[in-house]
């Protein structure tokens, strides 16, 4: 158990929708981090939070935004969804910004979009 | 260009040997953090070992050990005495701090191991 929380596990919902992931992040980890991996592009990095403010984008679409609370959870929210954005979401977490610690992974979300 | 390169993208290894999965990475960065992590089909991402561009020794954990050879930008992964848990994807990822909080973690395409009984 990685003590990364990510809900739901499971997620199907239709084109045009939104949805919101949520991820409780590890005790004492600041850093939060969104994944996407899909089956043609890999593991993609989508944003980071460090302590509530956002510190690095990545590959995060417009449609998609994100948000870390004063509790540290994190949210992401994907709005008008497409077929391609079927993927399984992960959320990482890290003791601190920096290059020298590993990140944790939560189980992630499997979103299927029909 | 691939900042993480993974050539094997898939192993066939009998059980009990020891298997090498390759990485070589791409940074003009002097610090940065090198990254193994396994996914098995059931999807979690589960973190195995890690090595510091400034550390001197290989890393090891239990039955994985990392080889770094700073030079050839190489950090590829050593499983001791393979058991059929360790068929799974394997990633290699690197972490660099290029500018104050604004650092990621980049993985490669990954290896698919599969241990044969």
């Amino acid at each position: 158990d990685s003590g990364v929380t990510q809900t739901p596990k499971h997620l199907i919902t239709a084109t045009g929708q939104r949805v919101t992931l949520r991820c409780s992040p590890r005790s004492g980890d600041l850093s939060v981090y969104w994944y996407q991996q899909s089956l043609d592009q890999g593991l993609q990095f989508l944003i980071q939070y460090y302590n509530g403010e956002e510190r690095a984008k990545g590959n995060i679409l417009e449609r998609f935004s994100a948000q870390q609370f004063p509790d540290l959870h994190s949210e992401l929210n994907l709005s008008s969804l497409e077929l391609g954005d079927s993927a399984l979401y992960f959320c990482a977490s890290g003791e601190r910004t920096g290059y020298n610690s590993p990140l944790h992974f939560g189980n992630g979300t499997r979103l299927t979009v029909t | 260009a691939q900042k993480i390169t993974q050539t094997q993208p898939g192993m066939f290894v009998q059980e009990k040997e020891a298997v090498t999965l390759d990485c070589t990475y791409d940074t003009s960065d002097p610090s940065y953090g090198l990254f193994w992590y396994k996914q098995p089909s059931s999807g979690e991402m589960i973190f195995l070992i890690y090595q510091g561009s400034y550390d001197q020794q290989n890393a090891t954990e239990g039955r994985y050990s990392l080889n770094f050879q700073k030079a050839r930008k190489s950090a590829n992964l050593v499983i001791s005495a393979s058991q059929l848990g360790d068929s799974a994807m394997y990633f290699c990822a690197m972490r660099e701090l290029t500018n104050f909080g604004n650092e990621k973690l980049t993985f490669g395409t990954g290896t698919r191991l599969t241990i044969i009984p």
